[in-house]
């Protein structure tokens, strides 16, 4: 499935398939981008990372792809498990350094 | 190794009172900012540095102070808190460059201002 919204987005996927998680970022001179995983309680943590001159980049069991023509990107986990329920939030680098943080899904995984 | 360390882990203030938030690092990096997460919302940086001596702005600065004495430390300060600063706070550090911002975050202050 896919996540769409404005506030929060959720997704909710049975365990086993495959999650999308889709981000729109604002500045087209951004170089490179970051997926983080937010458990309750606790703070993010770095799952992958993209830079600019790349379209896809594989880790385990997750993707991301960079669309920069339309300022795109997105996460794909494969095989989602009970473990990967969480809020996912992309963040931009911008120029300078500082680090920018989209809204964030909500990753609900269904046994 | 410690990695990012955050103090206190809940504080609550009364309006109008001043405090400081710790935010301490043991892995030498350039990069520390300050991040503020409401509920139902993303983080929004307050503040960054990307070196000892050096501090920026980030999209909500107003009513935050921050200093960078040193590569370690990193506080941030209420100079007179109000409701609205009510938040999980985090603090986050990383080894900047040009290709790499990965981040390593604390495990945050839950402030509440009544």
């Amino acid at each position: 499935g896919e996540s769409v919204g404005l506030h929060l987005p959720t997704l909710s996927v049975q365990e086993g398939d495959n999650s999308i998680i889709n981000c729109a970022y604002s500045n087209s001179a951004s170089d490179y981008f970051i997926w983080y995983k937010q458990e309750s309680g606790k703070g993010p943590q770095f799952i992958i990372d993209i830079r600019s001159n790349m379209d896809k980049r594989q880790g385990q069991r997750v993707t991301v792809l960079l669309n920069k023509t339309v300022k795109h990107l997105s996460l794909q986990i494969a095989a989602t498990q009970p473990g990967d329920s969480a809020v996912y939030f992309c963040a931009e680098k911008f120029r300078g350094g500082k680090l920018i943080f989209g809204q964030g899904t909500e990753l609900s995984v269904k046994p | 190794n410690a990695g990012v360390t955050q103090t206190p882990k809940f504080q609550v203030l009364k309006t109008g009172q001043s405090m400081t938030l710790q935010c301490a690092q043991d892995m030498n990096h350039e990069y520390m900012s300050w991040y503020r997460q409401d509920p139902g919302m993303g983080l929004r940086l307050i503040h960054y540095s990307v070196g000892a001596g050096i501090t920026d702005q980030g999209e909500v600065p107003n009513g935050y102070n921050v200093s960078r004495s040193t590569t370690e430390d990193f506080p941030l300060r209420l100079l007179s808190a109000a409701p609205s600063q009510t938040s999980v706070y985090f603090c986050a550090s990383g080894s900047g460059g040009s290709t790499n911002e990965k981040l390593f975050f604390g495990s945050g202050t839950q402030l509440s201002v009544l």
